[in-house]
């Protein structure tokens, strides 16, 4: 039972690069969420899917695409990535986001540098 | 609109000392909050959340909804607390919202 898995760990962009992010979970969860996290500023959420089929933005959805491929996997893409895109991207799923005491299990993340 | 505040980035207490994680939060509705928790090297993961009443790891969590605030306190904190503290908040099954995080350094 691996959780969340994320790849790639890290990776490096130059301005302008595009790359997809993918995230799986086999916990057979519902929804699932794109983060970035900065310094001083925490998690913000890009990205969610509350369940297979939908997706929503978050706070911070500008210059990112998503696709819930299926129940299990949720990739997010940069088209064209920016130096303000760097970040470390934290992938999680919960059994479902409507659920007042759902927790959600994160995957190790990846950190991604834009030059 | 939704928001979480921890107004300390970085809280240092000696072993044994008691701690106290601030958070506060604005919400119009009814609020879930949770504590996550980051080791170094290891994942986010949930440490407590209000609902559960519960005690974990040392650590307790009470609602004021007056204050709008939802502390995480220890009596006598240990070396192995010292991690990155998230405070967050469920919205409606619409949103999670984190806190900026607490880096919480216990001193030997």
């Amino acid at each position: 039972n691996a959780g969340v898995t994320q790849t790639p760990k890290f990776q490096v962009l130059k301005t302008g690069q595009s790359m997809t992010l993918q995230c799986a979970q086999d916990m057979n969860h519902n929804s699932m969420y794109w983060y970035r996290q900065d310094p001083g500023m925490g998690l913000r959420l890009i990205y969610y899917s509350a369940s297979e089929g939908t997706t929503d933005k978050g706070e911070v959805p500008n210059g990112y695409n998503v696709s819930r491929l299926n129940k299990r996997e949720f990739s997010l893409r940069l088209e064209s990535a920016a130096p303000s895109q760097t970040s470390v991207y934290f992938c999680a799923s919960s059994h479902s986001i409507r659920k007042r005491t759902d927790t959600q299990y994160f995957g190790p993340g990846t950190r991604l540098t834009v030059l | 609109a939704q928001r979480v505040t921890q107004p300390e980035k970085l809280l240092s207490v000696f072993k044994g000392a008691p701690v106290e994680l601030k958070c506060n939060y604005s919400y119009s509705g009814s609020p879930e909050l949770f504590w996550y928790v980051q080791y170094s090297r290891q994942r986010l993961q949930l440490l407590l959340r209000h609902i559960s009443r519960e005690s974990i790891k040392g650590f307790t969590a009470d609602l004021n909804k007056g204050e709008t605030s939802f502390h995480l306190k220890k009596p006598f904190a240990q070396e192995e607390d010292s991690a990155m503290y998230y405070c967050a908040l469920w919205a409606d099954g619409q949103n999670f919202v984190f806190g900026p995080g607490t880096r919480l350094s216990v001193l030997p």
